[in-house]
This record gives C-alpha cells, sequence and structure tokens, in this order.
C-alpha cells in the first residue's frame, strides 16, 4: 500500500493564481482531512469528508474548496492565492472518525505564494 | 487561551535520559492523540488514548480525563527521537474535529 499520498510535493505561485493540491489513499478509509501548518502554529482543520459525495468546513476554510466524488481522492482547491495561504498542507486519513482511529498523514506540500 | 497546551515547547536531553512532555487541555474531549513529526516533516501517529496508559516499545503515554492532562514518556532515549511530538484533542462537542497543540520540539544529544 502507497497509503496517503500528495502532490505537489513544493510549489510557487503567483497571487490571484489558482491550483489543486491532490491528495490520494489507497487504504479504503472513508474519513479525510486536510490541515494546513503554519510556522510555530499547531496544524488547522481546513475542510473534511467522512465519505463520498459528503464534505464539510473546518476552522479555517475561507480560501479553498474540497470534492470528493471518490472514497480514493479528496483534492483542494485554492482560488485566487494569497500570502497568507502560504504553508505546509497535509492531507490524512482514517477507517472512521479520530474518536476512533488514528489518522494517517501524508508527506504534505509545500506551498509560496509571492 | 489555547485548547490544548503543551510544555516544554522546547527540550534538549542527552541520549539514555527519561523524557516527559505533557499536555494540557480546555475541552470535554472523546479522545487524545499523540503524534511525532519528523525533521523532514512527516507526521506518523503514535498512540490514541480515550482513558489509562497505554505502551509501545520505549513509548508511554498516560491520560488524566479528570484532571484533563495527558504525558508522553520516553525511556532510554536515543538520537533517533529527535522530533516535534504533537498533542492533539478530539473535541467532543465539535463534529469529531480535532484541535492540536504547537508541538514539543526534543532534541537528543549523543
Amino acid at each position: 500500500n502507497a497509503g496517503v499520498t500528495q502532490t505537489p510535493k513544493f510549489r510557487i505561485l503567483k497571487i490571484g493564481q489558482s491550483m489543486t493540491l491532490q491528495c490520494a489513499q489507497d487504504m479504503n478509509h472513508n474519513y479525510m482531512y486536510w490541515y494546513r501548518q503554519d510556522p510555530g502554529m499547531g496544524l488547522k482543520l481546513i475542510y473534511y469528508s467522512v465519505g463520498a459525495g459528503i464534505t464539510d468546513k473546518g476552522e479555517v476554510p475561507n480560501g479553498y474548496n474540497v470534492s470528493r466524488s471518490t472514497t480514493e481522492d479528496f483534492p483542494l482547491r485554492l482560488e485566487l492565492a494569497a500570502p497568507s495561504q502560504t504553508s505546509v498542507y497535509f492531507c490524512a486519513s482514517s477507517p472512521l472518525g479520530s474518536s476512533y482511529n488514528e489518522q494517517f498523514f501524508g508527506p504534505g506540500t509545500r506551498l509560496t505564494v509571492l | 487561551k489555547n485548547e490544548v497546551e503543551q510544555s516544554p515547547q522546547n527540550l534538549t536531553a542527552q541520549e539514555g535520559e527519561f523524557i516527559t512532555i505533557n499536555c494540557s487541555y480546555s475541552v470535554g474531549i472523546s479522545a487524545l492523540h499523540w503524534l511525532q513529526q519528523h525533521p523532514g516533516g512527516g507526521i506518523v501517529s503514535l498512540f490514541m488514548l480515550s482513558s489509562g496508559k497505554k505502551k509501545h516499545g520505549r513509548l508511554i503515554a498516560t491520560i488524566n480525563i479528570q484532571e484533563k492532562h495527558s504525558s508522553l514518556h520516553i525511556t532510554a532515549s536515543h538520537p533517533r527521537d529527535s522530533a516535534v511530538y504533537i498533542c492533539a484533542v478530539v473535541d467532543e462537542s465539535r463534529d469529531d474535529k480535532i484541535i492540536f497543540g504547537k508541538g514539543t520540539r526534543l532534541h537528543i544529544l549523543p
């Protein structure tokens, strides 16, 4: 199993550009999550999904969109990138909710917006 | 005030020392997670606790629900244990979302 994969690993965007961060898991997990990690801060939840076709906002959803058309994939879309979105983005998955299971994390995408 | 506080923020110790990292939280929780973030950035889950104590190799995690406190212990520490250790709680009132601490940066000297 590849586990949770994320692409790209690094990306530099100009202000106003858009991009999609890809996340895929091959463990047949129902739950998937997107987090951002800013320097010196704890991880913050952006969006999460409890299954295909179901998504919900986390703590910091503004400026982002997600979709979950399949169990395996959970892409994160940035529209009109801003410097405040410079961060490291982690995707994670778990079989059930975090009250019941550990989460499995992808390797992260380091995004810089200039 | 942060809902999840970790102490210390930074810790440097000699190889072989017994390490304790603390996590205090202010919300009611359904579970608590300990995670390890490697120097390269990757994050792995170490423990998930809802009560009592768990042990895996040289790592021990404990939780006291009444005191809203958890500890992560490392016995016979080794330089490869150098990493950031993150405490995260699942808020029982927030639809199963996790609140993360800022992490404790541990450096073990050979």
